[in-house]
């Protein structure tokens, strides 16, 4: 049973087309996270969902818009979409609801590649 | 803000040699710690993490590593490479009360048959 699951893992598209990203988690964990990972493998925080509700929102452009329809689910839709968001896209949970220092569990990643 | 500088941005060992791959952290406080592998085309899986029990951390595969905060260190060690161990290693550490993960800029683990 895989814990993160994240679809679809590629997503080939061309500039100014809207996706979506969906991730689900089976841990029972109370947050979730997106991360974007870019060509020199830098990661980087995108969002943090606890419980359903936005607790982290770095500096991403509003054409990004996490949905946390309940907490064992977060999606990522993006909006026309531009040549510099190619990138893998990770999912992660971890146990949340204030208990720091939790490990995080990670989805395989979702490689967008924009045309 | 907390951050994490991993020195060294490719490493190459032999085949049964020691693995060391280097961490320093910025933090006023004492941090939470993790080192984390990723594997071509896959996720992040973690080794270990440091969470101020001991400092010297035991991880999964036989990685550890030592937590020295008169160095701000948390580098991670294993005696003998194993092939299998080629892979992407991040070292991160976490926020206080958002668990937000800074990670490193990442260590690319090549071993030499």
């Amino acid at each position: 049973d895989t814990a993160v699951s994240q679809t679809p893992k590629y997503l080939v598209t061309q500039m100014g087309n809207d996706k979506s990203i969906k991730c689900e988690q089976n841990l029972g964990h109370d947050t979730m996270y997106w991360y974007k990972q870019d060509s020199k493998k830098f990661l980087k925080i995108m969002f943090s969902y606890n419980n359903k509700e936005l607790i982290i929102n770095e500096t991403v452009p509003n054409r990004f818009s996490p949905k946390s329809p309940d907490k064992a689910h977060l999606n990522l839709h993006i909006n026309s979409l531009e040549l510099g968001d190619s990138a893998v896209y990770f999912c992660a949970s971890s146990q949340g609801t204030g208990r720091v220092g939790q490990p995080q569990h990670f989805g395989d990643g979702t490689r967008l590649s924009i045309l | 803000a907390q951050s994490v500088t991993q020195l060294g941005s490719h490493v190459s060992v032999s085949e049964g040699a020691l693995v060391l791959l280097r961490c320093n952290y910025s933090s006023s406080v004492p941090p939470y710690l993790f080192w984390y592998v990723q594997y071509p085309n896959q996720g992040l899986q973690l080794l270990l993490k440091y969470t101020s029990a001991a400092t010297l951390v035991k991880g999964i595969n036989g990685f550890e590593a030592e937590f020295k905060k008169s160095e701000t260190s948390f580098h991670l060690t294993k005696p003998s490479a194993h092939m299998s161990d080629a892979a992407e290693y991040f070292c991160a550490v976490s926020d206080f009360g958002n668990e937000k993960l800074t990670f490193g800029t990442g260590t690319r683990l090549t071993i030499i048959p």
